[in-house]
């Protein structure tokens, strides 16, 4: 079974520049997770999908982060413009969870992350 | 709010001994508790999920377990081995959310 994908691995640019992040999930999970990993830091979450809807943003910077799940498998998450403060290694999860069920938080997978430098 | 703190930040040990990362957390009314493994440049893998009404969990040479009323969970590395080497993380949901509040990390170097 495939993991959670995300592309690209790695990506510089300038800053003030704009930058995509896709993800795809785990075949069948459907909630779906953006965390922003800095240098000797744990993952933060910067924001949580059931299915297509966005049900947990507060803590996504709206000014310049922005996020959508059409069709609620793959992911993108944007940043427009970036600044330096940005660098980071953006990782994916996703999770099986339902309503009514007996394991409301599921074991999260995580993939291999983008590492974004901010120049 | 939810904290988790990981002690201690970085180990070194000789190949073949048994080790134990810390994990504690806050806030004892968690659900369950997960241990990643991160490899360097690489995401996060995850190593086990031990529920709140479990006190252990094993996976081969892995073993975490957990007490919630004191908000400890320990992971118990046995025979490590130079491929062992990592950092290990622990996470907790925050409360009433399926946000995953992270420990900074275990940074386990195994000498050969």
């Amino acid at each position: 079974e495939a993991g959670v994908v995300q592309s690209p691995r790695y990506k510089i640019i300038e800053k003030k520049q704009p930058v995509a992040f896709w993800c795809n999930p785990i075949s069948g999970h459907n909630t779906l997770y953006w965390y922003r990993q800095n240098l000797g830091q744990g993952p933060e979450l910067l924001i949580r999908y059931e299915n297509e809807e966005a049900v947990d943003d507060s803590q996504l910077p709206k000014d310049r982060f922005s996020a959508e799940r059409l069709k609620g498998v793959d992911s993108t998450l944007k940043i427009q413009p970036a600044e330096l403060g940005d660098s980071a290694v953006y990782l994916c999860a996703s999770s099986l969870a339902f309503f009514g069920s007996p394991v409301p938080y599921p074991e999260q997978f995580f993939g291999p992350g983008t590492r974004l430098t901010v120049l | 709010k939810q904290e988790v703190t990981q002690i201690p930040a970085a180990l070194s040990v000789p190949e073949g001994e048994n080790l134990v990362l810390n994990c504690s957390f806050t806030d004892s009314a968690i659900y369950n508790l997960q241990w990643f493994r991160q490899d360097p440049g690489k995401g996060l893998t995850s190593l086990l999920l031990i529920q709140s009404s479990q006190r252990e969990q094993t996976s081969g040479r892995l073993n975490a377990s957990l007490d919630k009323s004191s908000g400890r969970s320990t992971l118990y590395i046995a025979a490590s081995q130079p491929g062992d080497s990592a950092t290990y993380l622990c996470a907790v949901p925050q409360g009433g959310s399926e946000k995953l509040v992270f420990g900074k990390g275990t940074k386990l170097t195994v000498n050969p």
